[in-house]
């Protein structure tokens, strides 16, 4: 069974510039979560999506920060514009809803601001 | 706020087992305890989890105390490659929604 998939795995731009971040998971998965994880620290929840439903987005940057999970499959994470700040690791996970809630994790997107 | 407070570091002997510890004082009646490990530049990948009772799967034991303030994570015969970092996380439940909780967890170092 393949896992959650995550694209690009790494990211280096510029201050000011846009980016994005795709995430596929694992099929079947109704739960999608989008994490923030900085050097030395545990992943810190971004949003949650319920199928196309973004029902816990308490964490995101609204300003800068942008998310969308259109058909309720894949998801992209969209930051623009990016600061020296953004540089961190973004994981996509996944789980199956409906009480089983166990996360399973892609291998993260490493952004390098410059 | 992370609900769980782990050591930052520990060493372990190849062949022995590695017994990680997790305190979660604040636990509340319904909140399930997960463990997770990422090796690096990997995702998190997923251990074991429990509520009250201790678990077992193929890959560690997971041992809560009675007053559920308390967990162990067991890794009967550590090899080189269970060296990561161990997350002991408290699943939250709040607004019909869960949320892993991580703290910074406990960098393991399986020693040869």
């Amino acid at each position: 069974e393949a896992g959650v998939v995550q694209s690009p795995r790494y990211k280096i731009i510029e201050k000011k510039q846009p980016v994005a971040f795709w995430c596929n998971p694992i099929s079947g998965h109704n739960t999608l979560y989008w994490y923030l994880q900085n050097l030395g620290q545990g992943p810190e929840l971004l949003i949650r999506y319920e199928n196309e439903e973004a029902v816990d987005d308490s964490q995101l940057p609204k300003d800068r920060f942008s998310a969308e999970r259109l058909k309720g499959v894949d998801s992209t994470l969209k930051i623009q514009p990016a600061e020296l700040g953004d540089s961190a690791v973004y994981l996509c996970a996944s789980s199956q809803g409906w009480g089983q809630e166990t996360q399973y994790f892609g291998p993260g997107t490493r952004l390098l601001v410059l | 706020d992370a609900k769980t407070t782990q050591p930052p570091s520990m060493d372990c002997a190849e062949g022995r087992a590695a017994n990680l510890p997790c305190n979660h004082s604040t636990i509340s009646g319904n909140e399930y305890v997960y463990w997770y490990r990422q090796i690096h530049s990997q995702g998190p990948q997923y251990i074991i989890h429990g509520l009250k009772n201790n678990e077992t799967n193929e890959m560690a034991s997971l041992i809560i105390t009675e007053d559920r303030k308390s967990s162990t994570l067991i890794l009967p015969h550590a090899t080189l490659r269970d060296t990561a970092v161990y997350y002991c996380i408290v699943r939250v439940e709040g607004s019909g929604t869960y949320k892993y909780i991580f703290g910074t967890g406990t960098r393991l170092k399986v020693l040869a």
